[in-house]
């Protein structure tokens, strides 16, 4: 079936370091979004990226929708960055049935 | 303030009985969905709807109904027929081919 994969699962890194995070997909997507959830359990977006490059702040964003990837940076980590990031994906022409997440990969920024 | 409000935050069942989670939205969004998510999992589709009076099936329905009967409002009842209800939920909303935008949650629990 239709499949997101997210590595690495567990990342652990110090305060001022940076971070590539990866999202394959197994199909061409008609929407992709990362989100980052806080320990409160509350999903925040973080892009809206079906192909190209976005920026926003110490966090950019790369899809590479021909090679069904997508790349997440984080720049200059700071303990707030600590989390979980998921990648999700719909594959639907329709643009409104749904997203297939990823497991996630699991952050700590240590002080 | 716009968004999305899902109540209760935290829910208790006992066993045999249905409960209702609410979801309500003020962004004019036609589309909106609902995700469960277990510990340390990605979140996965229970139910979308596109339009008011029209609602489908995710990849783990079973177990669960909605109802859509105003844009705003999206309801979730978690049945006696779900074995296994504890989870997180999460209700979510977008227009067409935009990104989804995410409740708080609501914790469901078995007493």
């Amino acid at each position: 079936g239709i499949q997101v994969e997210q590595s690495p699962p567990d990342l652990i890194l110090q305060e001022g370091a940076n971070s590539t995070l990866r999202c394959n997909f197994s199909d061409s997507v008609n929407n992709l979004q990362w989100f980052h959830q806080n320990p409160w359990g509350q999903l925040i977006n973080l892009f809206y990226i079906p192909s190209g490059t976005k920026q926003n702040g110490r966090l950019s964003a790369t899809t590479v929708a021909t090679e069904r990837y997508s790349l997440l940076y984080i720049s200059s980590s700071q303990t707030t960055d600590s989390g979980v990031y998921f990648c999700a994906a719909d594959y639907s022409g329709g643009g409104a049935d749904g997203l297939t997440f990823g497991k996630g990969t699991h952050l700590i920024i240590q002080p | 303030d716009g968004g999305i409000t899902q109540s209760p935050k935290y829910l208790f069942r006992k066993e045999g009985q249905n409960v209702t989670l609410s979801c309500e939205q003020n962004l004019n969004h036609d589309a909106m969905y609902w995700y469960r998510q277990d510990p340390g999992q990605g979140l996965r589709l229970i139910y979308y709807s596109q339009i008011v009076n029209d609602f489908q099936k995710g990849d783990i329905a079973e177990g669960y109904s909605v109802s859509r009967e105003k844009k705003e409002s999206f309801p979730l009842t978690v049945t006696s027929a779900q074995k296994n209800p504890t989870a997180f939920y999460l209700c979510a909303s977008s227009f067409r081919n935009q990104p989804q935008h995410f409740g708080d949650g609501t914790r469901l629990s078995i007493l």
